[in-house]
């Protein structure tokens, strides 16, 4: 069964890091980059990025830059989003994702459960 | 590339007939559309990609159209399960962008 699961909820103090991780089960890891997605409390989607699973290569959206790292141990087939300096508009769920089978595109068909992220003094 | 969606929020009933708009604000590059079902507390679900071909496991009142700057979701007869937030996707250019919802909701 092809399943993306994600670790659980964090919350962390301003200025803290966090370390999301997307743990791949039923398919071959390098086979589909992965792309993580985030939604604000109450908020719409937001591209985040991707990373390559077979090079480690991540590309960040404008606003995703400088404090947030796509991450992968392919020998566990796990991906990792890392957000340094945490600020109160970090708060979100985090969700990982990986594009459908059928056509080479980004849209995805499976998704992680999603990691809730609060930021709070 | 901004999508705009429209209405925000549909009131409707059960085996009613529904669509919703996405408007982009250029051209989305080979109708690269996708629409997405989203319930509370759940990671969204694709339902529409390509504008208009339907993912795996949606059933066929769900039905996709469109192509440049304008596109539509509808389905055909509501069923109690329908009612969530859409939302419409390009990924035609980067940054892959989203619209920001439509929420049907049972009148």
């Amino acid at each position: 069964q092809v399943q993306l699961v994600q670790s659980g909820s964090e919350m962390k103090k301003p200025g803290a890091s966090v370390k999301v991780s997307c743990q791949v089960s039923g398919y071959r890891f390098t086979d589909y980059h992965l792309h993580w997605v985030r939604q604000a409390p109450g908020q719409g989607l937001e591209w985040m990025g991707w990373i390559n699973t077979n090079t480690g290569n991540p590309t960040y959206a404008q606003g995703f830059t400088g404090r947030f790292v796509f991450s992968l141990d392919a020998s566990v087939s796990a991906a990792y989003l890392q957000i340094s300096s945490l600020r109160a508009e970090d708060a979100a769920v985090y969700y990982c994702a990986r594009r459908i089978t059928v056509a080479a595109r980004p849209v995805y068909e499976i998704w992680g459960q999603g990691t809730k992220v609060t930021v709070s003094s | 590339i901004v999508l705009t969606q429209s209405p925000g929020t549909l009131s409707l009933s059960p085996g009613e007939r529904v669509t919703l708009s996405c408007r982009a604000s250029q051209s989305v590059r080979s109708s690269y559309l996708a629409w997405y079902q989203q319930k509370p507390g759940q990671a969204p679900r694709l339902v529409i990609y390509d504008a208009s071909s339907r993912a795996t496991g949606i059933p066929d009142r769900f039905s996709g159209s469109g192509s440049g700057t304008d596109f539509t979701l509808t389905i055909s007869r509501l069923e109690p399960e329908d009612f969530a937030v859409y939302y419409c996707q390009q990924y035609g250019s980067t940054p892959y962008t989203f619209g920001q919802g439509t929420k049907l909701e049972i009148k």
